[in-house]
């Protein structure tokens, strides 16, 4: 079955260091997304990317960058972890405006 | 910029309560329209999505929603709830012409015994 998984579940940083989070997908899907949730904030888009070498930023990209060089993954760098930065991230997949599949997420402390 | 609001932060209701949980947004052409549930510890699943055709969208576990272009809203229902409805329910909105999606800050539903 086609799936969305993402690597590491739980990661603990320290402020300053470089961090990446890995999301894989199998839907074969051109549109995937990161975005992070905070209580009181729901989900917001931090990056988005219609298909191979594209990337575009979202409503909070400040801190973020993502690369697409294939269809099945986004992964998602945080340059210089802040503690601001401390969230559950969430990687979806979609085709076209239908539907988004999301992955389990990864929950990061930034300390 | 386009917006969604969802009025209750958190609803608390009886088993075999209704639900009602509301759902609007800012955007005045063509849109699509979602509901997420997101079960305690898990990820969003899709309840229920609406882009054209009947405005009453029915979804699973018994959840319904209704469009109502004049009024921008999308509201959820289910008649009877159980236990294991308590979630967080998302509501998320895009326009047509693939463009991200645009999330309410969720409802958290929580139904007692």
């Amino acid at each position: 079955d086609a799936e969305i998984t993402q690597s590491p579940r739980h990661k603990i940083t320290e402020t300053g260091r470089q961090v990446t989070l890995a999301c894989h997908q199998t839907w074969n899907h051109n549109n995937m997304f990161w975005y992070r949730q905070d209580l009181g904030h729901g989900l917001r888009l931090i990056h988005y990317s219609y298909g191979v070498h594209d990337t575009n930023k979202g409503e909070v990209s400040d801190g973020y960058s993502v690369s697409r060089s294939n269809t099945e993954d986004l992964p998602l760098t945080l340059e210089s972890a802040a503690s601001s930065q401390t969230s559950v991230y969430f990687c979806a997949s979609s085709e076209n405006t239908d539907t988004q599949y999301f992955g389990p997420g990864t929950r990061l402390t930034v300390l | 910029a386009q917006s969604v609001s969802q009025h209750n932060h958190h609803v608390i209701l009886s088993e075999a309560a209704s639900l009602e949980l509301g759902c609007n947004y800012s955007y005045g052409g063509t849109v699509n329209l979602f509901w997420y549930v997101q079960y305690p510890g898990q990820h969003l699943q899709l309840l229920l999505k609406y882009f054209s055709g009947d405005p009453l969208v029915k979804g699973i576990k018994g959840f319904e929603a209704e469009f109502i272009k004049s009024k921008f809203s999308f509201n959820l229902r289910k008649p009877s709830v159980q236990w294991s409805d308590t979630a967080e329910y998302f509501c998320a909105v895009t326009l047509t012409g693939n463009t991200p999606l645009v999330f309410g800050k969720g409802t958290r539903l929580s139904v007692i015994a």
